[in-house]
């Protein structure tokens, strides 16, 4: 079992402001990272597949950096909307194809 | 395009019984795989399968069977239903054994053992 953290577990977060949080997991074997989008009764999207020490990946308003020497990755959302409220969820590839997933930063953004 | 689907949607079975949660994709993925999400746990990966006639086990496999006999099918056998298996089951494909591409998930099976 490999052990994937995330923090925190939720967040609330005033409309317009910008928010990140973290994601923790082995820095050893390492092949990808993986972010995913989950919104209530729908199920998780991809926002990114990250693969390189020192990768920034970029979509719309929200970002993520990776740093896989230290293990852990950040996920950043610039100028939070409603529609941004979800749970994240990071996903850690190992190198025996097995992605180990965290349980998840659930954000709420307010109005 | 249907993308990963999933039936059934919702299935109520009774301690004991068996049934098979089937999953299909149609765009030629070779990884394949299956998840179950219990609350506070997030994904829990249950088998995959990297290609037709290859599975394996993830991290919580007991009380489950799968097979790959085609590239398109991976179907989730419980054979003696527990409530211990109550959860929300996601069958995921990707190409390339996601190296570099990320997982594309069914809309889920709630299962329910009484």
């Amino acid at each position: 079992i490999l052990n994937v953290e995330q923090s925190p577990q939720s967040l609330h977060v005033q409309e317009g402001d910008s928010t990140n949080f973290t994601c923790s997991f082995p820095s050893s074997n390492f092949y990808a990272l993986h972010w995913y989008r989950w919104e209530t009764a729908k199920s998780p999207e991809a926002l990114f597949v990250m693969t390189l020490n020192g990768d920034e990946k970029k979509k719309g308003r929200i970002s993520a950096t990776l740093n896989t020497k230290e293990g852990y990755s950040y996920l950043y959302i610039k100028g939070s909307q409603p529609e941004d409220s979800a749970t994240y969820l990071c996903a850690f590839l190992s190198n025996d194809y097995k992605l180990s997933f965290g349980a998840g930063t659930t954000v709420t953004v307010r109005a | 395009n249907a993308g990963v689907t999933q039936t059934p949607k919702f299935q109520v079975l009774k301690t004991g019984q068996s049934m098979t949660l089937q999953c299909a994709q149609d765009m030629n993925h070779e990884y394949m795989s299956w998840y179950r999400q219990d609350p506070g746990m997030g994904l829990r990966l249950i088998h995959y399968s990297v290609g037709a006639g290859i599975t394996d086990q993830g991290e919580v496999p007991n009380g489950y069977n799968v097979s790959r006999s085609t590239t398109e099918d991976f179907p989730l056998r419980l054979l003696s239903a527990a409530p211990s298996q109550t959860s929300v089951y996601f069958c995921a494909s990707s190409f390339q054994k996601f190296y570099n591409s990320p997982l594309h998930f069914g809309n889920g099976t709630r299962l329910t053992v009484t």
